[in-house]
Protein backbone atom coordinates (compact mmCIF):
# COMPACT_ATOMS: atom_id res chain seq x y z
CA UNK A 1 0.00 0.00 0.00
CA UNK A 2 1.57 3.54 -1.19
CA UNK A 3 1.40 5.73 2.08
CA UNK A 4 1.81 9.29 1.33
CA UNK A 5 2.32 11.35 4.88
CA UNK A 6 2.18 14.92 5.19
CA UNK A 7 3.97 16.94 8.43
CA UNK A 8 2.36 18.97 10.64
CA UNK A 9 -1.10 18.44 10.66
CA UNK A 10 -1.88 22.34 11.29
CA UNK A 11 0.05 24.92 12.17
CA UNK A 12 -0.65 28.65 13.03
CA UNK A 13 1.32 31.46 12.17
CA UNK A 14 1.32 34.92 12.93
CA UNK A 15 0.98 36.74 9.53
CA UNK A 16 4.60 38.01 8.58
CA UNK A 17 5.91 34.82 9.53
CA UNK A 18 7.57 31.98 6.96
CA UNK A 19 6.45 28.63 7.37
CA UNK A 20 7.07 24.93 5.47
CA UNK A 21 5.77 21.93 5.84
CA UNK A 22 6.92 18.27 4.63
CA UNK A 23 5.31 15.80 2.40
CA UNK A 24 7.20 12.03 2.14
CA UNK A 25 6.02 9.45 -0.32
CA UNK A 26 7.45 5.97 -1.75
CA UNK A 27 10.73 6.71 -3.34
CA UNK A 28 10.25 3.75 -5.67
CA UNK A 29 8.60 4.00 -9.16
CA UNK A 30 8.18 7.90 -9.10
CA UNK A 31 6.39 9.53 -11.61
CA UNK A 32 5.50 12.85 -10.59
CA UNK A 33 4.55 14.67 -6.99
CA UNK A 34 1.87 17.59 -6.98
CA UNK A 35 0.74 20.03 -4.03
CA UNK A 36 -2.70 22.02 -4.08
CA UNK A 37 -4.41 24.48 -2.28
CA UNK A 38 -8.03 24.00 -0.98
CA UNK A 39 -9.52 26.55 0.53
CA UNK A 40 -13.08 25.37 2.46
CA UNK A 41 -15.75 25.21 0.10
CA UNK A 42 -13.45 25.52 -3.14
CA UNK A 43 -12.03 23.61 -5.32
CA UNK A 44 -8.66 22.19 -4.96
CA UNK A 45 -5.66 24.51 -6.72
CA UNK A 46 -3.14 23.27 -8.31
CA UNK A 47 0.14 24.89 -7.11
CA UNK A 48 2.71 22.01 -8.89
CA UNK A 49 3.70 19.56 -10.58
CA UNK A 50 6.98 18.22 -10.10
CA UNK A 51 8.84 15.57 -11.82
CA UNK A 52 12.80 15.68 -11.23
CA UNK A 53 14.84 14.98 -8.66
CA UNK A 54 16.31 18.54 -6.95
CA UNK A 55 13.19 20.65 -8.87
CA UNK A 56 12.65 23.92 -7.13
CA UNK A 57 9.52 25.71 -8.44
CA UNK A 58 8.28 29.01 -7.28
CA UNK A 59 4.81 30.94 -7.48
CA UNK A 60 5.09 34.18 -5.89
CA UNK A 61 5.48 33.84 -2.05
CA UNK A 62 5.16 30.31 -2.41
CA UNK A 63 8.13 27.76 -3.53
CA UNK A 64 8.55 23.85 -3.09
CA UNK A 65 11.58 21.30 -3.79
CA UNK A 66 11.69 17.75 -4.62
CA UNK A 67 14.01 14.81 -3.61
CA UNK A 68 13.14 11.91 -5.45
CA UNK A 69 16.15 9.74 -3.94
CA UNK A 70 14.66 10.01 -0.24
CA UNK A 71 10.86 10.60 -0.64
CA UNK A 72 10.32 14.01 0.31
CA UNK A 73 8.96 17.40 -1.04
CA UNK A 74 9.13 20.62 0.97
CA UNK A 75 6.65 23.79 0.70
CA UNK A 76 7.95 26.58 1.76
CA UNK A 77 5.84 30.02 2.36
CA UNK A 78 7.09 33.13 2.78
CA UNK A 79 5.39 35.85 4.78
CA UNK A 80 2.60 34.10 5.26
CA UNK A 81 -0.71 36.54 4.68
CA UNK A 82 -4.25 35.74 6.10
CA UNK A 83 -5.27 34.18 2.39
CA UNK A 84 -2.83 31.96 2.63
CA UNK A 85 -4.72 30.31 5.58
CA UNK A 86 -6.02 26.67 3.45
CA UNK A 87 -4.90 23.17 3.55
CA UNK A 88 -2.55 22.15 1.67
CA UNK A 89 -2.16 18.80 -0.05
CA UNK A 90 0.59 16.65 -1.41
CA UNK A 91 -0.20 13.79 -4.01
CA UNK A 92 2.17 11.32 -4.95
CA UNK A 93 1.02 10.28 -8.85
CA UNK A 94 0.82 6.72 -9.79
CA UNK A 95 -1.51 5.66 -12.55
CA UNK A 96 -3.48 7.44 -9.87
CA UNK A 97 -3.44 10.62 -7.26
CA UNK A 98 -2.48 9.32 -4.29
CA UNK A 99 -3.36 12.16 -1.39
CA UNK A 100 -1.71 12.85 2.15
CA UNK A 101 -4.09 14.25 5.00
CA UNK A 102 -2.87 17.68 4.23
CA UNK A 103 -1.25 20.31 6.19
CA UNK A 104 -4.24 22.96 7.56
CA UNK A 105 -2.60 26.36 8.14
CA UNK A 106 -4.28 29.45 9.49
CA UNK A 107 -2.02 32.75 9.24
CA UNK A 108 -3.45 35.16 12.36
CA UNK A 109 -3.23 39.18 11.39
CA UNK B 1 -7.65 25.17 -17.89
CA UNK B 2 -11.66 23.45 -17.71
CA UNK B 3 -13.84 24.58 -14.83
CA UNK B 4 -16.05 22.19 -13.54
CA UNK B 5 -19.50 22.77 -11.72
CA UNK B 6 -20.44 20.87 -9.45
CA UNK B 7 -24.02 20.38 -7.67
CA UNK B 8 -25.38 19.87 -5.00
CA UNK B 9 -22.52 22.08 -2.72
CA UNK B 10 -24.03 20.74 0.23
CA UNK B 11 -26.36 18.09 1.58
CA UNK B 12 -27.98 16.52 4.71
CA UNK B 13 -29.62 13.14 3.91
CA UNK B 14 -31.84 10.67 6.11
CA UNK B 15 -29.95 6.99 6.11
CA UNK B 16 -30.90 4.86 3.62
CA UNK B 17 -31.59 7.17 1.65
CA UNK B 18 -29.38 8.08 -2.33
CA UNK B 19 -28.13 11.39 -3.34
CA UNK B 20 -26.66 11.78 -7.03
CA UNK B 21 -23.97 14.53 -7.32
CA UNK B 22 -23.76 16.00 -10.64
CA UNK B 23 -20.27 17.38 -12.38
CA UNK B 24 -20.65 19.79 -15.81
CA UNK B 25 -17.12 20.50 -17.11
CA UNK B 26 -17.02 23.61 -19.32
CA UNK B 27 -15.03 21.48 -22.31
CA UNK B 28 -14.51 18.05 -23.23
CA UNK B 29 -12.49 14.83 -21.44
CA UNK B 30 -11.92 11.72 -21.80
CA UNK B 31 -11.47 11.17 -18.22
CA UNK B 32 -13.25 12.07 -14.96
CA UNK B 33 -12.32 11.02 -11.52
CA UNK B 34 -14.70 10.79 -8.68
CA UNK B 35 -13.00 11.23 -4.89
CA UNK B 36 -13.88 10.68 -1.14
CA UNK B 37 -12.40 12.59 1.96
CA UNK B 38 -13.78 11.07 5.19
CA UNK B 39 -13.58 13.26 7.90
CA UNK B 40 -9.90 13.21 8.93
CA UNK B 41 -8.79 11.24 6.05
CA UNK B 42 -7.27 11.39 2.64
CA UNK B 43 -8.62 12.61 -0.27
CA UNK B 44 -9.44 8.90 -1.70
CA UNK B 45 -10.26 7.66 -5.32
CA UNK B 46 -13.22 6.31 -6.00
CA UNK B 47 -13.25 5.58 -9.56
CA UNK B 48 -12.44 6.75 -13.27
CA UNK B 49 -14.98 7.33 -15.35
CA UNK B 50 -14.76 7.08 -19.44
CA UNK B 51 -17.23 8.04 -21.58
CA UNK B 52 -19.32 4.84 -23.18
CA UNK B 53 -17.84 2.60 -20.90
CA UNK B 54 -18.10 0.90 -17.29
CA UNK B 55 -16.46 3.23 -14.60
CA UNK B 56 -13.69 1.96 -13.00
CA UNK B 57 -13.53 1.20 -9.35
CA UNK B 58 -11.03 1.26 -7.16
CA UNK B 59 -10.01 -1.52 -4.11
CA UNK B 60 -12.80 -1.08 -1.74
CA UNK B 61 -15.47 0.69 -3.90
CA UNK B 62 -18.47 -0.76 -5.69
CA UNK B 63 -20.47 -0.11 -8.27
CA UNK B 64 -24.01 -0.81 -6.07
CA UNK B 65 -22.87 1.39 -3.38
CA UNK B 66 -21.48 4.26 -5.94
CA UNK B 67 -22.98 4.06 -9.27
CA UNK B 68 -21.79 6.59 -12.12
CA UNK B 69 -22.80 7.74 -15.29
CA UNK B 70 -21.01 9.19 -18.00
CA UNK B 71 -23.74 10.14 -21.39
CA UNK B 72 -21.15 12.37 -23.14
CA UNK B 73 -17.65 14.31 -22.55
CA UNK B 74 -18.94 17.41 -20.14
CA UNK B 75 -21.36 15.07 -17.79
CA UNK B 76 -20.91 13.04 -14.94
CA UNK B 77 -22.25 11.88 -11.93
CA UNK B 78 -22.27 9.83 -8.61
CA UNK B 79 -24.94 8.39 -6.68
CA UNK B 80 -24.22 7.53 -3.30
CA UNK B 81 -26.76 4.52 -2.50
CA UNK B 82 -28.48 3.48 0.58
CA UNK B 83 -26.59 6.16 2.76
CA UNK B 84 -25.27 5.60 6.38
CA UNK B 85 -23.49 7.68 8.08
CA UNK B 86 -19.99 6.07 7.78
CA UNK B 87 -20.78 7.78 4.13
CA UNK B 88 -20.81 11.61 5.48
CA UNK B 89 -17.52 13.12 3.39
CA UNK B 90 -16.94 15.29 0.68
CA UNK B 91 -17.27 14.27 -2.56
CA UNK B 92 -15.03 15.95 -5.33
CA UNK B 93 -15.07 14.90 -9.39
CA UNK B 94 -12.14 15.74 -10.97
CA UNK B 95 -10.47 15.90 -14.28
CA UNK B 96 -6.99 16.26 -16.11
CA UNK B 97 -5.83 20.27 -15.72
CA UNK B 98 -4.01 22.68 -17.87
CA UNK B 99 -1.36 22.99 -17.88
CA UNK B 100 -0.68 21.43 -15.13
CA UNK B 101 -1.92 19.19 -11.94
CA UNK B 102 -5.75 18.42 -11.84
CA UNK B 103 -8.89 20.55 -11.71
CA UNK B 104 -11.34 19.78 -9.17
CA UNK B 105 -14.96 20.92 -8.68
CA UNK B 106 -15.91 22.96 -5.44
CA UNK B 107 -16.75 19.58 -4.17
CA UNK B 108 -20.07 18.12 -2.13
CA UNK B 109 -20.16 18.11 1.46
CA UNK B 110 -22.76 15.29 2.45
CA UNK B 111 -23.90 14.82 5.95
CA UNK B 112 -26.02 11.65 6.69
CA UNK B 113 -28.31 11.43 10.01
Amino acid sequence: ILNVEQSPQSLHVQEGDSTNFTCSFPSSNFYALHWYRWETAKSPEALFVMTLNGDEKKKGRISATLNTKEGYSYLYIKGSQPEDSATYLCAFNTDKLIFGTGTRLQVFP
Amino acid sequence: SAVISQKPSRDICQRGTSLTIQCQVDSQVTMMFWYRQQPGQSLTLIATANQGSEATYESGFVIDKFPISRPNLTFSTLTVSNMSPEDSSIYLCSVVGQPYGYTFGSGTRLTVV
